[in-house]
């Protein structure tokens, strides 16, 4: 299996700060890597998909990139709605596997 | 836009069969990925597997043992089993769709359903 991590597990920011969380994979992935935001109680939403597309409806503040094992999720300008945790997920291989998560908390 | 909604217990007995079914509205079911995802509490999401709408199936082979899926196209539902449930099973479960893209070959989870949570307690 495909072992996703991520950092930090956790960090605190402000309203208006740039915010930027790392996913790693075991093995090289391309750019099948997707991005999920999740809030307490609360489904999973997509938010970036094949690393880099921002899937429809998903604010421009939110950007990904990298490509083989190492991956960036960008919040530029967090707003309140974004206090959550974000997670990533491999679609390279199954089983599809998913990081452990980072969960982003109000200063 | 599709809608998806899980239905099943939210209580079992250990050794019990745990069985869900997700009804799709809004769209078709005859295309995409159909899957199974769960996640324990305060814990991170596990991919259980998918159901293709020809009736392929794919699963974890951590639960391989254990999971069976299958889809009903007339219905518009897909639905999992467990066998043997342990507490270890206690979860939400979410149904989602698992969007290929037929021209990149890259897939994501688009559509997810609200989830339920099953808890397995004697």
């Amino acid at each position: 299996d495909i072992q996703m991590t991520q950092s930090p597990s956790s960090l605190s920011a402000s309203v208006g700060d740039r915010v930027t969380i790392t996913c790693r994979a075991s093995q090289t992935i391309s750019i099948y890597l997707n991005w999920y935001q999740q809030k307490p109680g609360r489904a999973p939403k997509l938010l970036i998909h094949a690393a880099s597309n921002l899937q429809s409806g998903v604010p421009s503040r939110f950007s990904g990139s990298g490509s083989g094992t190492d991956f960036t999720l960008t919040i530029s300008g967090l707003q309140p709605e974004d206090f959550a945790t974000y997670c990533c997920q491999q679609s390279y291989s199954t089983p599809f596997t998913f990081g452990p998560g980072t969960k982003v908390d109000l200063k | 836009q599709v809608h998806l909604q899980e239905s099943g217990p939210g209580l079992m007995k250990p050794s019990e069969t745990l069985s869900l079914t997700c009804s799709v509205s809004g769209g078709s079911i005859s295309s995409d990925y159909w899957s199974w995802i769960r996640q324990p509490p305060g814990k991170g999401l596990d991919w259980i597997g998918y159901v293709y709408y020809s009736g392929t199936t794919i699963y974890n082979p951590s639960l391989k043992s254990r999971v069976s899926m299958s889809l009903d196209t007339s219905k518009k539902q897909f639905s999992l089993k467990v066998t043997s449930v342990t507490a270890a099973d206690t979860a939400v479960y979410y149904c989602a769709r698992a969007h290929y893209d037929t021209l990149t070959g890259y897939s994501s989870f688009d559509q997810w359903s609200q989830g339920i949570l099953v808890t397995v307690s004697s």
